[in-house]
């Protein structure tokens, strides 16, 4: 199956700091999501994107199918960030990446 | 939309008894439904995908026979842990596909479950 690496693995930030996310895929998908894992275990749907730009509020992410790559931008980063990233395709996941935004 | 229920949220039962997880799409009819299993700190893993009205298909390394799964409708999976023992203690988180429209998944808050 598809193997999903995401980095970096842990983020600490700076409430208000802009960070970025990276998931990569090792073959081509058309199912690419991104969610955001809250301390009760929901996972939060953040972004449907096998390919393109999205932005949804302080939260964007870009796909680049060709490469097999994905991004996840976070800008001015708030407490309520805090929480694990995961990209995946349903089948597979990645490992997450452990934010931790602090006051 | 697009809203995914699981019950229980969370159960904890005696070694040997079985346990049901329902997981159900509230507003739209869902063609695929999957189920995964997460230890603490760690990744989803895939346990499994059902289609309505059809077998589920496992993936390597999980027992059908102790994890039995059923799509009776487009609306509703179960998941059953048979003669549950402690190492099945986990999170167990389903998430569905629906009928119509793009390739995208929707995740119920899932079932904690804990074998004593």
């Amino acid at each position: 199956g598809i193997q999903v690496e995401q980095s970096p693995p842990d983020l600490i930030l700076q409430e208000g700091a802009n960070s970025t996310l990276r998931c990569n895929f090792s073959d081509s998908v058309n199912n690419l999501q991104w969610f955001h894992q809250n301390p009760w275990g929901q996972l939060i749907n953040l972004f449907y994107i096998p390919s393109g730009t999205k932005q949804n509020g302080r939260l964007s992410a870009t796909t680049v199918a060709t490469e097999r790559y994905s991004l996840l931008y976070i800008s001015s980063s708030q407490t309520t960030d805090s929480g694990v990233y995961f990209c995946g395709t349903g089948l597979s996941f990645g490992a997450g990446t452990t934010v931790t935004v602090r006051a | 939309g697009a809203v995914v229920s699981q019950h229980p949220s969370w159960v904890i039962c005696k070694s040997g008894t079985s346990v049901k997880i329902e997981c159900r799409s509230l507003d739209f009819q869902a063609t695929t439904m999957f189920w995964y299993r997460q230890f603490p700190k760690q990744s989803l893993m895939l346990m499994a995908t059902s289609n309505e009205g059809s077998k589920a298909t496992y993936e390597q390394g999980v027992e059908k026979d102790k994890f039995l799964i059923n799509h009776a409708s487009l609306t509703l999976s179960t998941l059953t842990v048979t003669s549950a023992h402690p190492e099945d203690s986990s999170f167990y988180i389903c998430s569905a596909r629906p009928l119509r429209g793009r390739n995208e998944q929707f995740f119920g808050p899932g079932t904690r479950l804990t074998v004593l």
